[in-house]
């Protein structure tokens, strides 16, 4: 079955810089890449996906980028802000209604004042 | 309202008891799932259900059991719970395509 492994497990960044987490998968077919977001006392939230047939995504301050050839995919935030601050989660499925994802274990991000 | 709904919020419950977790949902989603949170361990999967005569086990079903009443509702019964079981329970949506979950707020059980 398919295999997410996500770094790092913890990142502390200073308000204004960037911060990115990185996600490797194993199955070749997977050709869909949801990120949640989850703060604290709340579910995790989609915040941005991406699929195979692009190679990056923007949203204003987050992007996703994906490598099929390496099989990894990266969540980058840029100008971070103290409310970026969550445990953020990568997952990796193949699409359509069989499957489920399967999910990393997740980032926690800290961005300090 | 919240489109998933989790009751309880929080429980603490003792070792051996029975116990049920129940969510709800407004999206209209056939889909529903439910998920254990561990610290370092993720999101795992428990059980799915695609449609109301759907049921199927997840990576971590034993000690667990569901019940699909309805499209929109979707409950996790532990049982006879053991302290092992304490964490974070979520209760998810999709539509048929399967990608984009709406989760619920979760549970928090703690089995002293």
């Amino acid at each position: 079955g398919e295999n997410v492994e996500q770094h790092p497990s913890t990142l502390s960044v200073q308000e204004g810089d960037s911060a990115v987490i990185k996600c490797t998968y194993s199955d070749s077919a997977s050709n869909y890449f949801p990120w949640y977001k989850q703060e604290l006392g709340k579910g995790p939230q989609l915040i941005i996906d991406i699929r195979s047939n692009v190679g990056e995504k923007k949203d204003q301050r987050i992007a996703v980028t994906l490598n099929k050839t390496a099989k990894h995919f990266s969540l980058h935030i840029t100008e971070t802000q103290p409310e970026d601050s969550a445990v953020y989660f990568c997952a990796a499925s193949k699409g359509g209604g069989s499957y489920i994802p399967t999910f990393g274990r997740g980032t926690s991000l800290i961005v300090h004042p | 309202d919240a489109d998933v709904t989790q009751t309880p919020r929080n429980r603490i419950t003792k070792t051996g008891k029975r116990i049920m977790l129940e969510c709800s949902q407004t999206k209209g989603h056939d889909r529903m799932y439910w998920y254990r949170q561990d610290p370092g361990l993720g999101l795992r999967l428990i059980y799915y259900s695609f449609d109301v005569k759907d049921i199927n086990k997840g990576e971590i079903s034993d000690g667990y059991s569901v019940s699909r009443q309805a499209q929109a509702k979707f409950s996790l019964s532990l049982e006879s719970a053991i302290p092992n079981q304490t964490a974070l329970y979520f209760c998810a949506t999709s539509d048929l395509s399967g990608n984009g979950y709406t989760f619920g707020s979760g549970t928090r059980l703690t089995v002293v």
